[in-house]
This record gives structure tokens, sequence and C-alpha cells, in this order.
């Protein structure tokens, strides 16, 4: 159980064009789903935390029109890197939660997705 | 504000040595939670251990044991014979107890440390 799933796997885009990645919790509904990224050799950073139904809440620095998400159902978030550029190549992962209140909720993590922007 | 330091950025041992990865944390919650991830040249992260504050116990689990210790700080990670397998980078992460939406405690990772384990 507590499987997430990440697509694409891969992407590959030109500079400026948007791109969209899915994250699916495929067994339990995730009410708060986060979004991490990734450079080469480095660590995980928290870019936002999605909780379904509301607006994602975006960690200092991370440009909200930049990378929006969407959490439009219990099992589905979205990130959609807009107008990409080369210096957005990195390694996405999510990673969701069921979120029961007043309980700590392990994070389920998705395998990944690695965008390289041309 | 929660930090995890990982200080050892590299390792290599020949297969069969015993390894530990150091993680020293800061924070100001007494209540959190302690994390070790693996992460192979997949990508993929693969969960180790999560500790929570009020239990200093170590674990042991197989090769892997883990060492607890709230006055210095410190959540160290021990794999004793290690394995080709077992090269990837090893994450270790904090938790407060401050929650982002519904019992939801964000991660904060270390910088991470790779393992190099040489036949």
């Amino acid at each position: 159980g507590a499987v997430v799933s990440q697509h694409p796997s891969r992407v590959i885009c030109k500079s400026g064009t948007s791109v969209k990645i899915e994250c699916r919790s495929l067994d339990f509904q995730a009410t708060t789903m986060f979004w991490y990224r990734q450079f080469p050799k480095k660590s995980l950073m928290l870019m936002a935390t999605s909780n379904e139904g509301s607006k994602a809440t975006y960690e200092q620095g991370v440009e909200k029109d930049k990378f929006l998400i969407n959490h439009a159902s219990l099992t589905l978030s979205t990130l959609t890197v807009t107008s990409a550029h080369p210096e957005d190549s990195s390694f996405y992962i999510c990673s969701a939660t069921t979120g029961t209140s007043g309980t700590y909720n392990e994070q389920f993590f998705g395998p990944g997705t690695r965008l390289t922007v041309l | 504000a929660q930090k995890v330091t990982q200080a050892q950025t590299e390792i290599s041992v020949v297969e069969k040595e015993d390894v530990t990865l150091d993680c020293v944390y800061e924070t100001r919650d007494t209540t959190y939670y302690l994390f070790w991830y693996k992460q192979p040249p997949s990508g993929e992260l693969v969960f180790l251990i999560r500790r929570n504050s009020f239990d200093e116990q170590n674990e042991i689990s197989g090769r892997y044991s883990w060492n607890f210790q709230k006055s210095t700080s410190s959540f160290n990670f021990t794999i004793t014979a290690s394995q080709v397998v077992d090269s990837a980078v090893y994450f270790c992460a904090l938790s407060e107890a401050s929650y982002s939406g519904a019992g939801s405690y964000q991660l904060t990772f270390g910088k991470g440390t790779k393992l190099s384990v040489i036949p």
C-alpha cells in the first residue's frame, strides 16, 4: 500500500514551454501533498505544500506564478513549470500524506520526475 | 528554525566494512521526528526509519542500526558488513511538531552523504 506515482518520469522540453508533472496517490486519499526540488548532488528542497481544495503554500523564494500547483482531488496534484528555462532543469519529487488531524502521518514519496530544459 | 547537518559529504568503504553516517539536528520543539532515507542512483527515496523525540531507544534492523542521542542532538546510522547494494545517497531528515494542514509535518532534509561501497 501507500504508493505514489509521478508522470512523466523524464521530460525534455524547449525553453519557453510549459511542463506539467502529475503526482498521484494510487491506493490512499492524500489530503496533503508536498513538492520538492533536487539539484544534482544536492539535497531536497521543499517548494510548496498543497492541501486538497485549497491554494498551495509556497516556501520562501519559490515563484508561485512560475511553479503552478493544483490539488484538485484527493489523489492528484499537479506541478506546472511555466515558461521553463534551463535553470529550471532539476529532479522534482512529490510526496503525499493522509493528513489525519492530531496524528503524525507518513509522507510517501513518488519516484521523481527529471526535467531537462534545453 | 529546524536544521539538519550531515557533515560527511562522501564516504568510501570496502565491502564488508562497517560504516557510520552522522546526523546532527537542531530544533526548538520538544516533539519532533527524525528520519533516514536512502536514495539509490534511480532517484527514488527509500524510507528507512522514523524515530520520535520521546523514543531514544536504539534500533537494529538487519545490518542497519540507529543511535539516537538527544543529549548531543544526533541520530547516527550504522551499516554493518556493508555491501555494494548499499551504495547510495543517504539523507537524514527532521520534522517538527508544527504542521501544515491536518496533521502533516514538513520535512527538512540534510545535504546527504554519498556512500560508495567498493567490492
